[in-house]
């Protein structure tokens, strides 16, 4: 089955960029949905179709999606984006896919 | 508003049987498909499966780890998708959610707050 590899955890200064990767064969071709889940709290989706933000996720929070490589970019970051981010794809089996997650810590 | 709650887990010994639903509100519950996930403690984000719409068939996919074991349904007249699992096991320990998707969308866009599983004898 299909694989995505995620760092298990980034850090990042308050007011910095953090960028997030998940990595998978070929995941350029596909649609990459990232959530966010807070301690104790159910995910949250912030980037869906590779870039596109639901409504009230801030501007702050962006994707890219191209060869094996998708990103999730949190610019000028704030205490509270400090979360577990999880990608997700659909494989060819008509099944849902997860990355390990990526715990962010804000310094 | 769109509101998700799932309901149903507990304490439960390894080999029996447990139901879990989820009672959706907010939306129009017949146009969606509903699924279930699940994250066992201090782990990731497991899907278990997922139920298409009537208009989609109805039909119903599933993980490989609860495959024969766990059966998805849903009643649109009360907007309820349940979750049948048989024969737990004591890895199926985690916090259940249920989610909806689009059945023209690839994404989850709204969860439940989950519901605790504790299979342990």
């Amino acid at each position: 089955s299909y694989v995505l590899t995620q760092p298990p955890s980034v850090s990042v200064a308050p007011g910095k960029t953090a960028r997030i990767t998940c990595g998978g064969n070929n995941i350029g071709s596909k649609s990459v949905h990232w959530y966010q889940q807070k301690p104790g709290q159910a995910p949250v989706l912030v980037i869906y179709y590779d870039s596109d933000r639901p409504s009230g996720i801030p501007e702050r929070f962006s994707g890219s999606n191209s060869g094996n490589t998708a990103t999730l970019t949190i610019s000028r970051v704030e205490a509270g984006d400090e979360a577990d981010y999880y990608c997700q794809v659909w494989d060819s089996s008509s099944h849902v896919v997860f990355g390990g997650g990526t715990k962010l810590t804000v310094l | 508003e769109v509101q998700l709650v799932e309901s149903g887990g507990g304490l439960v010994q390894p080999g029996r049987s447990l139901r879990l639903s989820c009672t959706a509100s907010g939306f129009t519950f017949g146009d969606y498909a509903m699924s279930w996930f699940r994250q066992a403690p201090g782990k990731g984000l497991e899907w278990v499966g997922f139920i298409r719409s009537k208009a989609y068939g109805g039909t119903t996919e599933y993980a490989a780890s609860v495959k024969g074991r766990f059966t998805i349904s849903r009643d649109d007249s009360k907007s309820i998708a349940y979750l049948q699992m048989n024969s737990l096991k004591t890895e199926d320990t985690a916090v259940y959610y249920c989610s909806r998707r689009g059945e023209v969308t690839d994404y989850f866009d709204y969860w439940g707050q989950g519901t605790l599983v504790t299979v342990s004898s």
